[in-house]
């Protein structure tokens, strides 16, 4: 079946730098994207989102692209901070019988070195 | 404080128990969701429900049933709980289901 996948599953940065996690879906069916960030031991937090209309959308400190034509998603985090370590998740939103169905990728750790 | 609460925050069972995870919501959001979260799987959707009196199966329902009786709770049943359950779940609430999700914190549970 048709899902959402990750490049990198560790992303390791320095403090200040930007960092940039990737995320490849299948379904050219779906139509919305969000990325969400875990801590540990607590659930997914909304990042940011963007529908399929738009190729970029941007936030504080954060951007999300969207290239339809190779079906990629990212997430660019412009200054990262230690308080930015923790695993994150795009996820895809389909259509299907009048209900949208999300599927999540695996995650990437992004881990911010001081 | 406005969210989702999940209780309980976790559990042991022991094979062949039935179970009752809780979720309530205070944003009288339309849409739920559970998901459970293995090491190295990410979340997988069990069940949904879009509004109240209505649900649906997701990518893993098989084990698990929902009911949404009105628009805050959605508890999920274990009806006859086996150790590939173990696992943790997370509920989720949307505004509708084409806008972000809110989650819990999580139960983990554990069945041995």
């Amino acid at each position: 079946g048709e899902s959402v996948g990750l490049h990198l599953p560790t992303l390791s940065v320095q403090e200040g730098d930007n960092s940039i996690i990737n995320c490849a879906y299948s379904n050219s069916a779906s139509d919305y994207f969000i990325w969400y960030k875990q801590e540990s031991g607590k659930g997914p937090q909304f990042i940011i989102d963007i529908r399929s209309n738009m190729d970029k959308r941007q936030g504080q400190r954060v951007t999300v692209l969207l290239n339809k034509t190779v079906k990629h998603l990212s997430l660019q985090i412009a200054a990262t901070q230690p308080g930015d370590s923790a695993v994150y998740f795009c996820a895809e939103n389909m259509g299907s019988g009048g209900s949208y169905i999300p599927t999540f990728g695996r995650g990437t750790s992004l881990i911010v070195h001081p | 404080i406005a969210g989702i609460t999940q209780a309980p925050t976790s559990q042991i069972l022991a094979a062949g128990r039935r179970m009752t995870l809780r979720c309530t919501q205070d944003m009288r959001h339309n849409a739920m969701y559970w998901y459970r979260q293995d090491l190295g799987l990410g979340l997988r959707l069990i069940h949904y429900s879009n509004t109240a009196g209505t649900t649906g199966k997701g990518e893993v329902p098989d084990g698990y049933s929902v009911s949404r009786a009105n628009t805050d709770d959605f508890p999920l049943t274990l009806a006859s709980a086996v150790p590939s359950q173990t696992s943790v779940y997370f509920c989720a609430s949307s505004e509708e289901e084409d806008q972000p999700q809110h989650f819990g914190d999580g139960t983990r549970l554990s069945i041995l």
